[in-house]
């Protein structure tokens, strides 16, 4: 599969518990993104890589969460002491650096339920 | 929360109709893209538009960049049972690169 994969798929958690979520990008994409997506709604936009570099950050993004790509490769999202308005589907997506192109390709998602 | 006006919410349809959705923004976008998604799914991409006036197909879907920059629309021709399913226009405005806005999505549903 050459898709951009996410582990979990499922996660339940306690109010105030620590997760983490991993992203895969396509082999040769060096631009990832995490999305938020709550029932109903479109995907929110979180953050966004170049390789390693963390270019933009969304006011959703409280300090309770942080994103990491170390090695430009696959990236990893988490979210400390968890509330229960965390509860949605994170997705990720991955594009190839092109100027003018930003064709972003999705993930399954993870869905976190915050108990 | 969402800077896009998509609609309609929801449509329901029988099998072999056609299908119109849009998407309208106040801010001018240099991307407009479609997506479908499946429940439990990621979204997936349907057809890319960077034109103005550009006016694309990918089999019985057809998509357009509004002339403005601030509108898109997308319709299903002779629509199929696996049609089912949200629709999602995404914008991405010229000073963000990485960030796209997303619609709040239009449902599907095709009936025999």
């Amino acid at each position: 599969d050459t898709g951009v994969s996410q582990d979990p798929r499922h996660k339940i958690t306690k109010r105030g518990q620590n997760v983490t979520f991993r992203c895969d990008p396509i082999s040769e994409h060096n631009r990832l993104y995490w999305y938020r997506q709550t029932l109903g709604q479109g995907p929110e936009f979180l953050t966004y890589f170049q390789n390693e570099a963390q270019l933009e950050k969304s006011r959703l993004l409280s300090d309770r969460f942080s994103a990491e790509r170390p090695k430009g490769s696959f990236s990893t999202l988490e979210i400390q002491r968890t509330e229960q308005g965390d509860s949605a589907m994170y997705l990720c997506a991955s594009s190839p650096q092109l100027a003018t192109y930003n064709e972003q390709f999705f993930g399954p998602g993870t869905r976190l339920t915050v108990l | 929360g969402q800077q896009l006006n998509q609609s309609p919410q929801s449509m329901f349809i029988q099998e072999g109709e056609d299908v119109s959705m849009n998407c309208t923004s106040s801010s001018i976008f240099n991307t407009w893209l479609w997506y479908k998604q499946d429940p439990g799914e990621g979204p997936v991409l349907l057809i890319a538009l960077y034109k103005a006036g550009e006016l694309t197909s990918n089999g019985r879907l057809t998509a357009q960049f509004g002339i403005t920059r601030k509108d898109s629309f997308l319709n299903i021709s002779a629509s199929i049972p696996s049609d089912v399913g949200i629709y999602f226009c995404a914008g991405q405005v010229s000073d963000s690169w990485g960030k796209l806005q997303f619609g709040a999505g239009t449902q599907v549903v095709v009936t025999p």
